[in-house]
């Protein structure tokens, strides 16, 4: 069972147009990240948010974590074909056990066309 | 290296077989992590250990799947008698004790005929 939906699942976009990929789950998590992979590569972390209502700004990318710790948007301004790849949001817990451990979405595919 | 390695990088083997992959995390990191990843999907957490011990192996499928890290530093997930529906990815990842960031290896390919 995902405990996060991300959506869309795949976007194709021209070079120079904005997108905003959704992160949304029923449960609250300490943290939510960011990852970026590429085939035959791990994932590679980009951001981490902690505060419900945070924003995080790096260069054309925008993050956002919800108020209510929720949910997270992914925004990218004036795509580029270096941005292709795979998106994935990742919540986490704080404490006990299940601190380190993450739960993924399933991913968003994003391919920029020049 | 710098990085987390993992080997091998492609592994095929047959149903019914043992196989062992192996994960070197970046130096000093204390927390390992194994992460499996089907083709279209997000990673899915298998184990998790700090140090030498498993804090948290919530994630394993079933006792076909058993993960060791004897001295705190390299670990090796083993899976015995493979089926078909193992085959993935196989990623590790390490970071420090209270760090949330993840450090992750290229994987293993892990397809089972």
């Amino acid at each position: 069972t995902q405990l996060l939906e991300q959506s869309p699942q795949f976007l194709s976009i021209q070079e120079g147009e904005n997108l905003t990929v959704y992160c949304n789950s029923s449960s609250v998590f300490s943290s939510l990240q960011w990852y970026r992979q590429e085939p035959g590569e791990g994932p590679v972390l980009l951001v981490t948010v902690v505060t419900g209502g945070e924003v995080k700004k790096l260069k054309r990318l925008t993050f956002q974590f919800g108020d209510a710790r929720k949910d997270s948007s992914l925004h990218i301004t004036a795509a580029q074909p270096g941005d292709t790849g795979l998106y994935l949001c990742a919540g986490g817990w704080a404490g006990g056990t299940s601190y380190g451990k993450l739960t993924f979405g399933q991913g968003t595919i994003l391919t920029v066309h020049p | 290296g710098a990085g987390v390695s993992q080997t091998p990088s492609n592994k095929v083997t047959e149903k019914g077989k043992y196989v062992e992959l192996r994960c070197d995390p970046i130096s000093g990191h204390t927390a390992l992590y194994w992460y499996r990843q089907s083709l279209g999907q997000g990673p899915e957490f298998l184990i998790y250990f700090q140090g030498t011990g498993a804090a948290d192996d919530s994630g394993l499928p079933n006792d076909r799947f058993f993960a060791v890290r004897p001295e705190g530093s390299v670990s090796t997930l083993k899976i015995q008698r493979t089926e078909r529906g193992d085959s993935a990815v196989y990623l590790c990842a390490s970071s420090t004790t209270s760090g949330r960031a993840k450090f992750f290896g290229p994987g293993t390919r892990l397809t089972v005929l």
